[in-house]
């Protein structure tokens, strides 16, 4: 597609459900990030997926969260047994080169665990 | 490990007036640095990037960031700003060694008044 595509924009969840957020990257961008935005601070990088390599989870914070990508395809990410702090605007970036070109964000979903 | 300041939280100027938004950074090697702009109620957009070469690097809306090895700076300037810059700016870094995985700092929001 023209651009990185986020479903769903909006999601209230109940304290302890499960969540699945998805990110259909820019064809051909083999590099997929996810980053996590809480109110009033900078983004904070959760993990990132770069073809068929091994993912870098090194920054998701806990084991309830986990992330899929397929290929050079669709992402999703996981949060299981939500909580309140999980409550952020989740973004999916994208990009052909690693480090170099910056990347194509998503528009983010918004998550609110109530 | 890098990290990435930015010194003001807020910064409200008049419209038409010279504005400068500053970042710092460490890194312990070379480093890549980038400006995102995110407008209310959109996505990051990436507005400029620093990689190699000329040290003042230049968006296409007038904006400009001087990359200053010795000071470990990437200040934002704009010499005239005008109202529909009013946004949410974040720098971030990277280098070589992160795969692409960006630090943002924690977002300077200018605020362009009448």
């Amino acid at each position: 597609g023209a651009g990185v595509s986020q479903s769903p924009s909006n999601k209230v969840t109940e304290k302890g459900k499960d969540v699945e957020l998805r990110c259909d990257p820019i064809s051909g961008h083999t590099a997929l990030y996810w980053y996590r935005q809480r109110l009033g601070q900078g983004l904070e990088f959760l993990i990132y997926f770069q073809g068929n390599s091994a993912p870098d989870k090194s920054g998701l914070p806990s084991d309830r969260f986990s992330a899929e990508r397929t290929g050079e395809s669709v992402s999703t990410l996981t949060i299981q047994r939500t909580q309140q702090e999980d409550s952020a605007v989740y973004l999916c970036a994208s990009s052909q080169q690693t480090g170099r070109g910056g990347y194509t964000f998503g528009s983010g979903t918004r998550l609110t665990v109530v | 490990a890098q990290s990435v300041t930015q010194l003001d939280s807020q910064v409200p100027v008049f419209e038409e007036a010279p504005v400068e938004l500053r970042c710092n950074y460490s890194s312990s090697v070379s480093v890549y640095l980038f400006w995102y702009v995110q407008y209310p109620n959109q996505g990051l957009q990436l507005l400029l990037k620093y990689l190699s070469g000329s040290t003042l690097v230049e968006s296409i809306n007038g904006f400009e960031a001087e990359f200053n090895k010795s000071q470990t700076s990437f200040h934002l300037r704009k010499p005239s700003v005008h109202i529909s810059d009013t946004a949410e700016y974040f720098c971030a870094v990277t280098d070589y060694t992160s795969y692409g995985k960006l630090t943002f700092g924690q977002g300077t929001i200018l605020t362009v008044h009448p």
